[in-house]
């Protein structure tokens, strides 16, 4: 099973600011298979970017994707206050089919 | 647009199955995956396990002796059985729709989750 381990754990920034969240995987990972969620508390995560780079549908173009192998990162170009939440990378496999990673909070 | 409804009980004893039922709006369960995912209090998240339009499978490893996923293509719904629950179950869960059409078979529709808790 591939382990996804992301950092930081927290990462506190202000609006305007550029956010990097990094993820990284125990074994590499075809580009195709991984993905990023945001999670707002009290709500259903929402499904941000899918093989690395492309944008879900309504993911503003201020959210990017990039990596391969076992180093993947999700920006964010200039932080709005909506965009505090806590980002997940995930991964598509086998055995099982999604692995999450352990998520990074992005605060204020 | 979809949309993915859910419900089920939120207390259980010990030993006791959970059920929980998620119900497809505005779209087919047809060309789509559809899975399970649950989040424990202060913990990240953890898939469950999925089911084809055609019905086939998957679960996780670590849940597979306990887990049944069914649907009902009649009633536009997909169901969730966990058996033997514990404490360790306590969770909200989440229904999603997986795409099937993608490699990675992404997770672009959520229900609005369930908290199940497990308490005796």
């Amino acid at each position: 099973e591939i382990v996804l381990t992301q950092s930081p754990g927290t990462l506190s920034l202000s609006p305007g600011e550029r956010a990097t969240l990094s993820c990284r995987a125990s074994q590499s990972v075809s580009g195709d298979y991984l993905g990023w969620y945001q999670h707002k508390p009290g709500q259903a995560p929402r499904l941000l970017i899918y093989g690395t780079s492309s944008r879900a549908a309504g993911t503003p173009d201020r959210f990017s994707g990039s990596g391969s192998g076992t180093d993947f990162t999700l920006s964010i170009s200039s932080l709005e206050p909506e965009d505090f939440a806590v980002y997940y990378c995930q991964q598509y496999g086998t055995s099982p089919r999604y692995t999450f990673g352990q998520g990074t909070k992005l605060e204020i | 647009q979809v949309q993915l409804q859910q419900w089920g009980a939120g207390l259980l004893k010990p030993s006791e199955t959970l059920s929980l039922t998620c119900a497809v709006y505005g779209g087919s369960l047809s060309f789509y995956y559809w899975s399970w995912i649950r989040q424990p209090p202060g913990k990240g998240l953890e898939w469950i396990g999925e089911i084809s339009h055609s019905g086939s499978t998957n679960y996780s490893p670590t849940l597979k002796s306990r887990v049944t996923i069914s649907l009902d293509t009649s009633k536009n719904q997909f169901y969730l059985k966990l058996s033997s629950a514990t404490a360790a179950d306590t969770a909200v869960y989440y229904c999603a729709r997986g795409i099937s059409s993608l490699a990675a078979r992404p997770l672009d529709s959520w229900g609005q989750g369930t908290l199940v808790t497990v308490s005796s």
